[in-house]
C-alpha cells in the first residue's frame, strides 16, 4: 500500500546531542512537510518541500534542519535538542496542493 | 497570521449525534479540513470543504460552513466509542503551490457507551 513512513516511531536524545528523524513515502508526492505537535496542542508547520525547494516558516527556529535527497525521502535535523523540543514530529505529503497524508510521528523525547 | 479555534473538550453518549465547532480568522482560506487523531497515531483526513460551499455530507459526517462567520462545524450522526479522538480542524494558506495547513487546537471527543 503507497504510503508514508516515519523511523523512528519513539526516539531518545540527550540535551544538546543532535538527532535526525526520517520520512520516507510510496506516494511519489512532490511536496513533504514537517509539523510539530507538543503535548495537548495543534499541529504547527515547521516547513516543507515543495520539489527540491525548502520553504521555511518565519518563526521555525534555526536549530531545525531539513534536507530532501530525492523524492522519496525528508530528514529533520534537531541541531542542538533542547527540553523545549520534546513532541510529536509529523511528516506528510501531498501532489501540489493536494490532499496531505500524514505519517504516524515520531515522538521525541529529550533528556 | 491565521488563528484556528476550537473548544477543547466535547462528552456524548453512544448513539447521540456529536457537534465539533471550529472558527478561523483567514478569509482567504480556499479548503477547510476536519482531521481525526487517535492516541499515539497520526492525522486521519476525515472530510474537507471547499470555501465557496455552504454543506458537505459524507455517510455519518456532516461539515457545515458559515463563511460569513468564519465558523465551521462538523456532526458526527450515531456517535460509535471508536469516534472517540481529538478531532482539528485545519485550513489551508492557499498562498504557496503547497498546502501548508494550520490548525486548530483540537477537540478531544469522549463517547460514553
Amino acid at each position: 500500500d503507497a504510503m508514508v513512513i516515519q523511523n523512528p516511531r519513539y526516539q531518545v536524545t540527550q540535551f544538546g546531542k543532535p538527532v535526525t528523524l526520517s520520512c520516507s513515502q510510496t506516494l511519489n508526492h512532490n511536496v513533504m512537510y514537517w509539523y510539530q505537535q507538543k503535548s495537548s496542542q495543534a499541529p504547527k508547520l515547521l516547513f516543507h518541500y515543495y520539489d527540491k525547494d525548502f520553504n521555511n516558516e518565519a518563526d521555525t527556529p534555526d536549530n531545525f534542519q531539513s534536507r530532501r535527497p530525492n523524492t522519496s525521502f525528508c530528514f529533520l535535523d534537531i541541531r542542538s535538542p533542547g527540553l523545549g523540543d520534546a513532541a510529536m514530529y509529523l511528516c506528510a505529503t501531498s501532489r501540489y496542493s493536494g490532499e496531505q497524508f500524514f505519517g504516524p510521528g515520531t515522538r521525541l523525547t529529550v533528556l | 497570521g491565521e488563528d484556528v479555534e476550537q473548544s477543547l473538550f466535547l462528552s456524548v453518549r453512544e448513539g447521540d449525534s456529536s457537534v465539533i465547532n471550529c472558527t478561523y480568522t483567514d478569509s482567504s482560506s480556499t479548503y477547510l479540513y476536519w482531521y481525526k487523531q487517535e492516541p499515539g497515531a497520526g492525522l486521519q483526513l476525515l472530510t474537507y470543504i471547499f470555501s465557496n460551499m455552504d454543506m458537505k455530507q459524507d455517510q455519518r459526517l456532516t461539515v457545515l460552513l458559515n463563511k460569513k462567520d468564519k465558523h465551521l462545524s462538523l456532526r458526527i450522526a450515531d456517535t460509535q466509542t471508536g469516534d472517540s479522538a481529538i478531532y482539528f480542524c485545519a485550513e489551508s494558506d492557499g498562498v504557496t503551490g503547497a498546502n501548508n495547513l494550520f490548525f486548530g487546537t483540537g477537540t478531544r471527543l469522549t463517547v460514553i457507551p
